[in-house]
């Protein structure tokens, strides 16, 4: 069964610093992942996704996201952290199968505190 | 594009009374909805996946007669949490998606309803 882990509960960063999430998945093929942000009493956004190719993801709101199949990561980043990115932030793992029926496995999400 | 909405944003009800929260697609046609809840500072738990026209598969582990899902066209699902209960008091979240082609099949989530039950 796939599974999602999000190593850090808490981020603390200032704002201007380089932010960098964890994840890790545990998927036996090729998974799809995501990465998703949630602001207080909010849905979900997604903020990228990877499915296959360029290992390097580009999402919006100047996050980016790398694939290593070697160390079954997928961490985010940012290089420079706003205040307004404070937020929960969710990995999501999901396998492709015939008919494309899948459904994505999340992680128990990490908080990042952004200090002005 | 691709907006859900749901409705109502938050509920209080009584205990043992019943609720419906609504799970609409704005601009696209949802083949599957699903419905999760979220516990505070938690992970968000898969209930159950809805496809039009059919009835809903719930996960394990959740009641299928407590949580009544129907998905009764291409833009809309709702749920209802029957006789409910404080320990029914969560964040419940719907999402869609279209999967009608290719590998995206992404979710598209809705704001969120607080349901609170006292």
């Amino acid at each position: 069964a796939q599974s999602v882990t999000q190593p850090d509960i808490h981020i603390t960063v200032s704002e201007g610093a380089s932010l960098e999430l964890r994840c890790n998945y545990s998927y036996g093929a090729t998974p799809y992942l995501f990465w998703y942000v949630q602001s207080p009493g909010q849905g979900l956004q997604l903020l990228l996704k990877y499915f296959s190719g360029d290992t390097l993801v580009q999402g919006i709101k100047g996050f980016e996201a790398e694939f290593k199949r070697s160390q079954s990561s997928f961490n985010l980043r940012k290089p420079s952290v706003h205040w307004s990115d404070a937020a929960e932030y969710f990995c999501a793992v999901a396998q492709g199968a015939t008919g494309g029926s899948y459904i994505p496995t999340f992680g128990r999400g990490t908080s990042l505190i952004v200090h002005p | 594009g691709a907006v859900v909405s749901q409705h109502p944003s938050r509920v209080i009800c009584k205990s043992g009374t019943s609720v419906k929260i609504e799970c609409r697609s704005l601009d696209f046609q949802a083949t599957t909805m699903f419905w999760y809840r979220q516990f505070p500072k938690q992970s968000l738990m898969l209930m159950a996946t809805s496809n039009e026209g059919s009835k809903a598969t719930y996960e394990q582990g959740v009641e299928k007669d407590k949580f009544l899902i129907n998905h009764a066209s291409l833009t809309l699902s709702t749920l209802t949490v029957t006789s409910a209960h404080p320990e029914d008091s969560s964040f419940y979240i719907c999402s869609a998606r279209s999967g009608t082609s290719g590998n995206t099949y992404e979710q598209y989530f809705g704001p969120g309803t607080r349901l609170t039950v006292t």
